[in-house]
């Protein structure tokens, strides 16, 4: 069975900071995806990677990156100079190839991120 | 970007009484929906999965008799939440996603559910 951990429950920083947020998953599959997602106070989700595992690059985007190593099956989130703005919860999920399980997303618990200014 | 609507956004409702709450791709034909629950402070919680067409399969420790699923187009899931009760009340997402990219899943904005 798939199980994805974030460890952190919640983490403030003070603007300008920076911040990881950590994820480690469990998997017996050889093919999978794994994503990250932010959900603001309004509830939406917002789509920010998905990874799958056969490209361990690691990737940036603006002040996000991310940092895959399969060695240690972990999946974690850096956000550079946080602001305010990034405030919110951050879902690490992940899916195991269509015909294990019909891509079923599972999400771990969450880190709330509060970004003090 | 492929998009997902969900209706209505919130909802409010008397104990004992049905709710039902759309899912629908815009630009896209789903072949799948997901529908999700998530109580506050907590993570999202498959409920079921959809097929159009076919009958959802239901995760373990879900009611199929109390959360009733329909995926009758391409388009377009509900999900009644029959004799709704207090416990009931969650926020509920739906996601879907296409035949074209079958490991992708595009989320709704989701629907927030109070029994009262």
């Amino acid at each position: 069975a798939q199980k994805v951990t974030q460890a952190q429950t919640e983490i403030s920083v003070v603007e300008k900071e920076d911040v990881t947020l950590d994820c480690v998953y469990e998997t017996r599959d050889t093919t999978y995806y794994l994503f990250w997602y932010k959900q603001p106070p309004s509830g939406e989700l917002v789509f920010l990677i998905r990874r799958n595992s056969f490209d361990e690059q690691n990737e940036i985007s603006g002040r996000y990156s991310w940092n895959f190593q399969k060695s240690t099956s972990s999946f974690n989130f850096t956000i550079t100079a946080s602001q305010v703005v990034d405030s919110a919860v951050y879902f690490c999920a992940l899916s195991e190839a269509e015909e294990t399980s019909g891509s079923r997303l599972t999400f771990g618990e969450g880190t709330q991120l509060t970004v003090n200014p | 970007g492929a998009v997902v609507s969900q209706h209505p956004s919130w909802v409010i409702c008397k104990s004992g009484t049905s709710v039902k709450i759309e899912c629908r791709s815009l630009d896209f034909q789903a072949t799948t929906m997901f529908w999700y629950r998530q109580f506050p402070k907590q993570s999202l919680m498959l409920m079921a999965t959809s097929n159009e067409g076919s009958k959802a399969t239901y995760e373990q420790g879900v009611e199929k008799d109390k959360f009733l699923i329909n995926h009758a187009s391409l388009t377009l899931s509900t999900l009644t939440v029959t004799s709704a009760h207090p416990e009931d009340s969650s926020f509920y997402i739906c996601s879907a996603r296409d035949w074209v990219a079958p490991d992708e899943q595009f989320f709704g904005p989701g629907t927030r559910l109070t029994v009262l």
